[in-house]
C-alpha cells in the first residue's frame, strides 16, 4: 500500500489566492483527518470524517477553509482567501481504527 | 485542551534506556493509550498502544499502572535516529495531539 497520499507536498502562493490541498487515504480506511502544525500551536485537529461524513468540524478556524470528501478515496481542504497566518504544514490522516493514525508527508503552505 | 501532560524535551546518550511518562488523569475506562513519532518534515508515525499493564513490540515498551493515570514508553538503548518528538494520546473520538516531548540523542 502506498500509505496516505498528499499533494502538492509545498504549495507557495500570495495572500487572497484559493488554495487547496489533497489526500487519498489507505484504501479500506474509514476515518479521515485534517490537522495543521505550526511551532507555536503544535498539531491541532481541524476536522474528521467518518465513512465520508464530517463528524467534527470544530478546529477549524474560519469560514475561510473548508473541507470534503466525496468518495471514500479523497479529500480536500481548502482555505479561500489564504491568508499569511495560514502558512503551516497540513496533515491528512486515516484510519480503521480512531486510535491508530496513518499519516500522509503533509503539505507545506506558504502563504506570502 | 489537552488531556495528557508529558515533559517537553529529554536528552540522551546512544545506548541509553529512554523512558518518557505521560500522565492522563481523566483518562475514560474504554480509552486506549497511544504514542506515535514525529521527525522533522514528516508526518507523526505510530509507535505502540496499550490499554493495561505491559505492551513491547520491536521498536517500544509501554507500561501502565492498575490505575492507568499515566503510562510510560521505553526505548531500549536508543540511537541517533530516535531523535525525535514523542506524543501521548489518550483515545476518544477526536484525537488530539499535546505537545509532545522532543528527545535529543547524543552520540
Amino acid at each position: 500500500d502506498a500509505g496516505v497520499i498528499q499533494s502538492p507536498r509545498h504549495e507557495v502562493t500570495e495572500m487572497g489566492q484559493e488554495v487547496t490541498l489533497r489526500c487519498k487515504p489507505i484504501s479500506g480506511h474509514n476515518s479521515l483527518f485534517w490537522y495543521r502544525q505550526t511551532m507555536m500551536r503544535g498539531l491541532e485537529l481541524l476536522i474528521y470524517f467518518n465513512n465520508n461524513v464530517p463528524i467534527d468540524d470544530s478546529g477549524m478556524p474560519e469560514d475561510r477553509f473548508s473541507a470534503k470528501m466525496p468518495n471514500a478515496s479523497f479529500s480536500t481542504l481548502k482555505i479561500q482567501p489564504s491568508e499569511p497566518r495560514d502558512s503551516a504544514v497540513y496533515f491528512c490522516a486515516s484510519s480503521y481504527r480512531v486510535e491508530k493514525l496513518f499519516f500522509g508527508s503533509g503539505t507545506q503552505l506558504s502563504v506570502l | 485542551l489537552a488531556k495528557t501532560t508529558q515533559p517537553i524535551s529529554m536528552d540522551s546518550y546512544e545506548g541509553q534506556e529512554v523512558n518518557i511518562t505521560c500522565s492522563h488523569n481523566n483518562i475514560a475506562t474504554n480509552d486506549y493509550i497511544t504514542w506515535y513519532q514525529q521527525f522533522p518534515s514528516q508526518g507523526p508515525r505510530f509507535i505502540i498502544q496499550g490499554y493495561k499493564t505491559k505492551v513491547t513490540n520491536e521498536v517500544a515498551s509501554l507500561f501502565i499502572p492498575a490505575d492507568r493515570k499515566s503510562s510510560t514508553l521505553s526505548l531500549p538503548r536508543v540511537s541517533l535516529s530516535d531523535t525525535a518528538v514523542y506524543y501521548c494520546l489518550v483515545a476518544d473520538d477526536k484525537l488530539i495531539f499535546g505537545t509532545g516531548t522532543r528527545l535529543q540523542v547524543f552520540p
